[in-house]
């Protein structure tokens, strides 16, 4: 059953915490990204991958850090520099970069304790 | 600097009234246009999409969305809503300009269908 996977589902930071949400796809796509969605502010790119061990900020990057080792993964770390981490976060992938159609993942919703 | 705007952010309507709703992008050269909806605890999925050809572009579940491209607009229409289509709505534009090519986003509209 080819698609993206997030975990965990929902996850809490304490102060100063980093924390790593997961994103494992199957679906042999070169291209994998992450967004932040917040209430009526709709999708804001974090950070993309064009190919493994490539990545590139999004509009949004402070505060968080990638990595691509594998084609199939692309985790994102939220560190304790992001001040206002809690949020929707949804990782998306897509054969290559341009114009192509994004598939996404259920998504984590993280909250601050 | 490219930008989408979708006038309506939050849209209620009663079952078998007719929808519309608005996008507008910013960026003058080849587009390509995505619709995407995000259904109550499901993924955000793929609604309708226009890459070039025929402007008026068929979807999922009797969506349909026109490019005009005098107007750089790629309004979503659906002729009778159901209690089903109750969701938020993306419209995304991806320009054909430049090595990394992403995709913009509208604010999203949130619609309520009252059966």
């Amino acid at each position: 059953d080819g698609g993206i996977t997030q975990s965990p589902k929902y996850l809490f930071r304490k102060e100063g915490q980093n924390v790593t949400l997961s994103c494992e796809q199957n679906l042999n796509h070169d291209a994998m990204y992450w967004y932040r969605q917040d209430p009526g502010q709709g999708l804001r790119l974090i950070y993309y991958s064009q190919i493994v061990n490539d990545f590139q900020k999004g509009d949004i990057a402070e505060g968080y850090s990638v990595s691509r080792e594998k084609k199939e993964s692309f985790p994102l770390t939220v560190t304790s520099a992001q001040k206002n981490p809690t949020a929707f976060y949804l990782c998306a992938s897509s054969i290559g970069l341009a114009g192509d159609i994004q598939y996404f993942g259920a998504g984590t919703r993280l909250s601050v304790l | 600097a490219q930008s989408v705007s979708q006038h309506n952010h939050h849209v209620i309507l009663s079952e078998a009234a007719s929808l519309e709703l608005g996008c507008n992008y910013s960026y003058g050269g080849t587009v390509n246009l995505f619709w995407y909806v995000q259904y109550p605890g499901q993924h955000l999925q793929l609604l309708l999409k226009y890459f070039s050809g025929d402007p008026l572009v068929k979807g999922i579940k009797g969506f349909e969305a026109e490019f005009i491209k005098s107007k750089f607009s790629f309004n979503l229409r659906k002729p009778s809503v159901q209690w089903s289509d109750t969701a938020e709505y993306f419209c995304a534009v991806n320009s054909e300009a430049g090595n990394n090519r992403k995709l913009i986003w509208g604010l999203g509209t949130s619609l309520a269908v009252n059966p």
